[in-house]
């Protein structure tokens, strides 16, 4: 089992619509969860991070967290083209190590 | 004035050449990663340092060895290059345990590694 889980994509939206990402990890003991996002050919860049059960909403980004189901997710309103990059789902375990999930494509189509 | 700075971006070299990639960051932060990205986009990590000491060292070959002089710099080295080095490696920093975001990293532009 992979230690960070997110569906590759592509995950295709249309402009002003509501893009749904969603992460599961394996390591109970978690404590920080992330999202960052990479365009192409960019290094990626952090835009939410989540430490507690429920809701955060900065702006147009709202993260959720779930721990008893292992479940991370973002949800990034009023998608604009400029939204369209891979979103990485990281995990902190604890300590100084991250892991990250494969990423997920999202296309926002004008 | 560039946070985390890699060179090179881009390397092209042949089957068996030694290659390395530099990095410094000039954030004040305690603690530097080296992580590789494949064609598919996964982000695995490497090595990292604390304060110049080796904290985090993955399951990586031993032909990749990582050098750490000061706590604003990490280098890499690699040896015997096969084909499937070829990736992008991001160097990263963080504060580590000493405060700001715990885990918020921050990455350099990326090394393509092209091995023919």
């Amino acid at each position: 089992q992979k230690e960070v889980e997110q569906n590759s994509g592509p995950l295709s939206v249309p402009e002003g619509a509501i893009a749904s990402l969603n992460c599961t990890y394996s390591d109970r003991g978690s404590q920080s969860f992330f999202w960052y996002r990479q365009y192409s050919g960019k290094s990626p860049e952090l835009i939410m991070f989540i430490y507690s059960n429920g809701d955060k909403e900065d702006g147009r980004f709202t993260a959720q967290l779930n721990k008893a189901s292992q479940y991370v997710s973002l949800l990034i309103r009023d998608s604009q083209p400029s939204d369209s990059a891979t979103y990485l789902c990281a995990v902190t375990p604890g300590g100084f190590k991250t892991i990250f999930g494969a990423g997920t494509r999202l296309f926002v189509k004008a | 004035d560039t946070a985390v700075s890699q060179t090179p971006k881009y390397l092209v070299t042949q089957m068996g050449n030694d290659k390395s990639i530099k990095c410094e960051q000039n954030l004040g932060h305690d603690t530097m990663y080296w992580y590789k990205q494949d064609s598919k986009k996964f982000l695995k990590i490497m090595f990292s340092y604390n304060n110049k000491e080796l904290i985090i060292n993955e399951t990586v070959p031993n032909r990749f060895s990582p050098k750490s002089p000061d706590k604003a710099h990490l280098n890499l080295h690699i040896n015997s290059l096969e084909l499937g080095d070829s990736a992008v490696y991001f160097c990263a920093s963080s504060l580590g345990l000493s405060g700001g975001i715990p885990g918020e990293l921050f990455f350099g532009e990326g090394s393509r590694l092209t091995v023919l």
